[in-house]
């Protein structure tokens, strides 16, 4: 399935370097989002594009920096990491209702996530 | 209190039997539900929605309880590709809040 797709797969990183993660939807979705899933850990919400919105998860911190350039592409520039920030990177899209993120969603489509380590 | 919580288990189950998951939400206004399957070292998918009437799709059977605000998913005739983690997703209309997932391995 190729309906989101994120690069790259595997990313090793020192905590002084800068990198970009990299998401395009093909569904024709209205909306993105960036999730960082750690071991034991539920799904963990970072930042949210949607129509003219956007939504962020005030806890997460300003190390990451998000990019949507238009409703197909999403990035996630990431600068002076730490070694706990080490975790799968997933980027989703959906079909976001008129109303905006206040109303009901339709299903979430996951790309196959970005494994960071931060050394 | 957590938006959704679930049983991590482990359930380990033999092939062919009848598991169930069970996953309890705190938001009484939350409006959509999913069940999702992660698969090791792989993103999660949408398994099925679960509709305030109860829905089935083959061997899934979701079931949605308001007044106790949990939601249930039951796998019968277990395979052995049944086995990932079940993701229970609740959307109270501004946000997905994803549960930790309960693990199910099927055994020979």
């Amino acid at each position: 399935e190729t309906g989101v797709t994120q690069t790259p797969r595997h990313l090793v990183m020192g905590m002084t370097n800068k990198k970009s993660l990299k998401c395009e939807q093909h569904l024709g979705h209205n909306a993105m989002y960036w999730y960082k899933q750690s071991a034991k850990k539920p799904l963990e919400l970072m930042f949210v594009y949607s129509l003219e919105e956007r939504v962020e998860n005030n806890s997460v911190p300003s190390r990451f920096s998000p990019e949507c350039p238009n409703s197909s592409h999403l990035f996630l520039h990431l600068h002076t990491l730490q070694p706990e920030d080490s975790a799968l990177y997933l980027c989703a899209s959906s079909q976001v209702l008129a109303g905006g993120l206040g109303t009901a969603q339709e299903t979430q489509y996951f790309g196959p996530g970005t494994r960071l380590l931060v050394l | 209190r957590k938006e959704v919580e679930q049983d991590p288990g482990p359930f380990n189950v033999p092939e062919g039997a009848t598991v169930a998951f069970n996953c309890t939400y705190s938001n009484s206004a939350s409006q959509s539900f999913f069940w999702y399957r992660q698969d090791c070292r792989k993103e999660p998918k949408l398994l099925m929605s679960v509709y305030s009437s109860g829905n089935e799709d083959g061997r899934f059977t979701a079931q949605l309880n308001r007044a106790s605000q949990y939601i249930s998913l039951l796998i019968r005739d277990s395979k052995l590709s049944d086995s990932a983690t079940y993701l229970c997703v609740v959307n109270p209309g501004n946000q997905f809040y994803f549960g930790t997932g309960t693990s199910l391995t099927v055994i020979p």
